[in-house]
């Protein structure tokens, strides 16, 4: 079982709409969810960070933790154009070292 | 400003050679990391390092090689024995060094594309 994984395939939404992205991963005892922002032919960027059962706003974003399912959410309210990047989903083990999932493509249609 | 810097940029390598990309912070980071992306792939881990002088291997750490003799830098030399070096190499650094800040969550520079020429 992989570590952390996300939805295979891009996810097309059209402006205005939410655009919602699962990830789950194995390790039971992971503590530290992180959801990075990645444009195409440029860096990760941390956009969204939780630690705590529940959700976590942050302006349009919405980060969703479950631990006892072993799934951590991100919903992004009115889809804007800009919003069309890569998506990863990172979660940091007891070891201190991130695993990161594949990543879900969006594309916000206008 | 504070944040991280990588460079080059772009780098080509000859077969046989070996190439050195550079990173430096002035975030005062305790733990610096080096991932490797492939295209459609996530990050995979290459090296890391927790304190000055020392470092441990990531998942991928045949055919690279890394120093951490100063708390801003952490150069990556990939050797000539990594046959297959096409990525964007991307670095990483983070507040903590210990468990006790597990939360602190790591930035990125902005990456170095390195292709065989």
């Amino acid at each position: 079982q992989k570590e952390v994984e996300q939805n295979s395939g891009p996810l097309s939404v059209p402006e205005g709409a939410i655009a919602s992205l699962n990830c789950t991963y194995s390790d039971r005892g992971s503590q530290s969810f992180f959801w990075y922002r990645q444009y195409s032919g440029k860096s990760p960027e941390l956009i969204m960070s939780i630690y705590s059962n529940g959700d976590k706003e942050d302006g349009r974003f919405t980060a969703q933790l479950n631990k006892a399912s072993q799934y951590v959410s991100l919903l992004i309210r009115d889809s804007q154009p800009s919003d069309s990047a890569t998506y990863l989903c990172a979660v940091k083990s007891g070891n201190n070292r991130l695993a990161f999932g594949k990543g879900n493509q969006v594309v916000v249609i206008p | 400003d504070g944040g991280i810097t990588q460079s080059p940029k772009y780098l080509f390598r000859k077969e046989g050679q070996n190439v050195t990309l550079s990173c430096e912070q002035n975030l005062n980071h305790d733990a610096m990391y080096w991932y490797r992306q492939d295209p459609g792939q996530g990050l995979r881990l290459i090296y890391y390092s927790q304190i000055v002088n020392d470092f441990q291997k990531g998942d991928i750490a045949e055919g690279y090689s890394v120093s951490r003799e100063k708390k801003e830098s952490f150069p990556l030399t990939v050797t000539s024995a990594q046959k297959n070096p096409t990525a964007f190499y991307l670095c990483a650094s983070s507040r903590d060094s210990t468990a006790l800040y597990s939360n602190q969550p790591q930035h990125f520079g902005d990456g170095t594309r390195l292709s065989i020429l």
